[in-house]
């Protein structure tokens, strides 16, 4: 069974400070792994496909990784509009969209 | 290019109840997809329409079921209404293209049963 696992569940910065959220997964064959940003009371908002080992994606502040068992996404001197709950997800080759995601990490980012 | 509509945005229900929502993709977009997300479980698939025919089902019981139309839109059915069932409920459409394909979600339709 396809699974993801995100850590921390939460996280607290200073504006300015940077860190990295953790998504771990295990698929059966990964045809994309995916990160969203989701704001309380929408729908998650696409930010990365990465779908090869060893690749890169970069969009303003945020940076994402992929290995074979887990992606990064890094946040550089982060402001307080990047707080949100980011969410992981996994697409295997099975023949359908569905996506398996994690439980989210929640970002505040405090100014 | 519109996004991904949804609706209505906000429904409330009593138990045993059903409700239908619709979902409008992004144009061109041949895929729908379903699912619900709570604060205990997250986001869990509930299933996926192409072509008007399901393609795959997540785990939940017969009640929940769907359809899609020639021109892509979706609806999905809840009969029943169980006290469990609020939650937000998320379409996402996607090209259905070959190789790593993104899915773009609506806003959601919160559901709340009572």
């Amino acid at each position: 069974e396809d699974q993801v696992t995100q850590s921390p569940e939460a996280l607290r910065l200073q504006e300015g400070e940077s860190s990295s959220l953790n998504c771990s997964y295990t698929v059966s064959g990964l045809r994309g792994l995916f990160w969203y940003r989701q704001d309380p009371g929408k729908g998650p908002e696409f930010l990365f496909t990465l779908y090869s080992a060893g690749e890169e994606k970069e969009k303003e502040r945020l940076k994402a990784t992929l290995t074979k068992k887990e992606s990064f996404l890094h946040i550089t001197a982060p402001k307080p509009e990047d707080s949100a709950t980011y969410l992981c997800a996994v697409q295997a080759w099975s023949g359908s969209e569905k996506l398996v995601f994690g439980k989210g990490t929640k970002l505040t980012v405090n100014p | 290019k519109a996004g991904v509509t949804q609706t209505p945005r906000y429904l409330i229900k009593t138990r045993g109840q059903q409700v239908t929502l619709s979902c409008s993709p992004i144009s061109g977009h041949r895929s729908v997809s379903w699912y619900q997300q709570t604060p205990g479980q997250g986001l869990q698939f509930l299933f996926e329409y192409f072509s008007e025919t399901q393609r795959n089902k997540g785990n939940f019981p017969g009640r929940f079921s769907g359809r899609q139309f020639s021109n892509s839109r979706s609806e999905m059915n809840v009969s029943t209404l169980e006290l469990g069932d609020s939650a937000l409920y998320l379409c996402a459409s996607s090209l259905a293209d070959s190789g790593p394909d993104t899915q773009y979600f609506g806003p959601g339709t919160r559901l709340t049963v009572l």
